[in-house]
């Protein structure tokens, strides 16, 4: 199975700040690597496809990059609705397998 | 838009089958996959599985000796069966469709729709 690292488990920030959150994977994947938010006691939302494909709705606000063992999911500009988990998930190979999620809170 | 609802018992015994079923609506059940996907509480996301329309399966290892799911076309749901409960298997339930898009690396699957969730509770 991939295994998927994300870091921090946790971050504390203010509205308006830069937020950069990583995934790193065990094996290298290409760029078959999707980001997901979720809040509590909502099912995930998909925000990223492909690494740095956008889905529809989502704010450009929201970047995703990287390629190989390496991700960043970044809000350039936090706004208080980005409060939530988000969790990276890689589709390169079969058991499906996501990160431990990273929770970013109110500072 | 395409909705999904999950529906099911809400607590399961010990040693007993926990059995889910989704309901598409606002589109075809068909030309898609279909998954199921947990989460324990406090934990991470993880993948239990998907059907095609067709019935061809592809399971988690991890859960595979415990993992049916089903498709009812004419009825557009799908279904989950995890036999041999233990409170291991208390999670929210969600099931999703897997959407997909090509690029030059190939095709890429996502998870586009999700439903609520459900939780069960696994106690006797």
């Amino acid at each position: 199975d991939i295994q998927m690292t994300q870091s921090p488990s946790s971050l504390s920030a203010s509205v308006g700040d830069r937020v950069t959150i990583t995934c790193r994977t065990s094996q290298s994947i290409s760029n078959y690597l999707n980001w997901y938010q979720q809040k509590p006691g909502k099912a995930p939302k998909l925000l990223f496809y492909a690494a740095s494909s956008l889905q529809s709705g989502v704010p450009s606000r929201f970047s995703g990059s990287g390629s190989g063992t390496d991700f960043t999911l970044t809000i350039s500009s936090l706004q208080p609705e980005d409060f939530a988990t988000y969790s990276c998930q890689q589709s390169y190979s079969t058991p499906l397998t996501f990160g431990g999620g990273t929770k970013v809170e109110i500072k | 838009q395409v909705q999904l609802q999950e529906s099911g018992p809400g607590l399961v015994k010990p040693s007993e089958t926990l059995s889910l079923t989704c309901t598409v609506s606002g589109g075809s059940i068909s030309s898609y996959y279909w998954s199921w996907i947990r989460q324990s509480p406090g934990k991470g996301l993880e993948w239990i599985g998907y059907i095609h329309y067709s019935g061809s399966t592809n399971y988690n290892p991890s859960l595979k000796s415990r993992v049916t799911i089903s498709v009812d076309t004419s009825k557009n749901q799908f279904s989950l069966k995890l036999s041999s409960v233990t409170a291991a298997d208390t999670a929210v339930y969600y099931c999703a469709r897997r959407g997909n898009y090509y690029d030059s690396s190939g095709y890429h699957y996502f998870f586009d729709y999700w439903g609520q969730g459900t939780l069960v509770t696994v106690s006797s």
